[in-house]
């Protein structure tokens, strides 16, 4: 079936500094989502991303959409020790409104303060 | 949170038994879904359903059933058939299909 690839598995930051996670696929998405799991707890919806080339941004987090929707970013800029958790993106291909999301690995963020 | 209850939070279950796992949503959603988290992997997909009395089956399906019989309602039961069932269960639901997923706090079986 068709998968979506994120990069990297893990990360560890010292508080203060940058992280990014990639989310990369081989064909067009129809769009993409961003959530947030802490450990222990369960994933939390962080944002949608329709457009091609799409920036948007929630405080410290800067989210990307590719201009060939193949590709989505998520960037945290001075990492806090409430950052820890784990990072997933969820696609939908082909025309959207499928009902079907494919998650990716995810990117485990430890941050040491 | 956010209106979606799973219960029970830990369940054991000796091999060969059927199990199902409860999920609830106040949210007035129509779409529901059931994942699986292995550790250190993502979600995947078992089963999902757009509307009352309608699922289809998702990435792994096999092994696993799931009813659709009022909208707040979708439970999931393990089977026999499912050959390594040990693992962490979410549920969740969306307004419509494509919306953004609402989560439950899980289901961890232990199978032995």
């Amino acid at each position: 079936g068709q998968q979506v690839m994120q990069i990297p598995q893990y990360q560890h930051v010292q508080e203060g500094e940058d992280f990014t996670t990639y989310c990369n696929s081989s064909t067009t998405l129809s769009n993409i989502q961003w959530y947030k799991q802490r450990p222990g707890g369960h994933p939390v919806f962080l944002i949608q991303l329709v457009k091609s080339g799409e920036v948007k941004k929630q405080k410290r987090l800067t989210f990307q959409f590719g201009e060939a929707k193949k590709n989505s970013s998520l960037h945290i800029t001075a990492t806090q020790t409430t950052d820890v958790g784990t990072y997933f993106c969820a696609v939908e291909y082909g025309s959207g409104n499928t009902g079907k999301l494919i998650f990716g690995q995810g990117t485990t963020l430890q941050v040491k303060p | 949170d956010g209106g979606i209850t799973q219960s029970p939070k830990y369940l054991f279950r000796k091999e060969g038994q059927n199990v199902t796992l409860s999920c609830e949503q106040n949210l007035n959603h129509d779409a529901m879904y059931w994942y699986r988290q292995d550790p250190g992997q993502g979600l995947r997909l078992i089963y999902y359903s757009q509307i009352v009395n309608d699922f289809q089956k998702g990435d792994i399906a096999e092994g696993y059933s799931v009813s659709r019989e009022k909208k707040e309602s979708f439970p999931l039961t393990v089977t026999s058939a499912q050959k390594n069932p040990t693992a962490f269960y979410l549920c969740a639901s969306s307004r419509q299909q494509g919306d953004e997923q609402y989560f439950g706090p899980g289901t961890r079986l232990t199978v032995t």
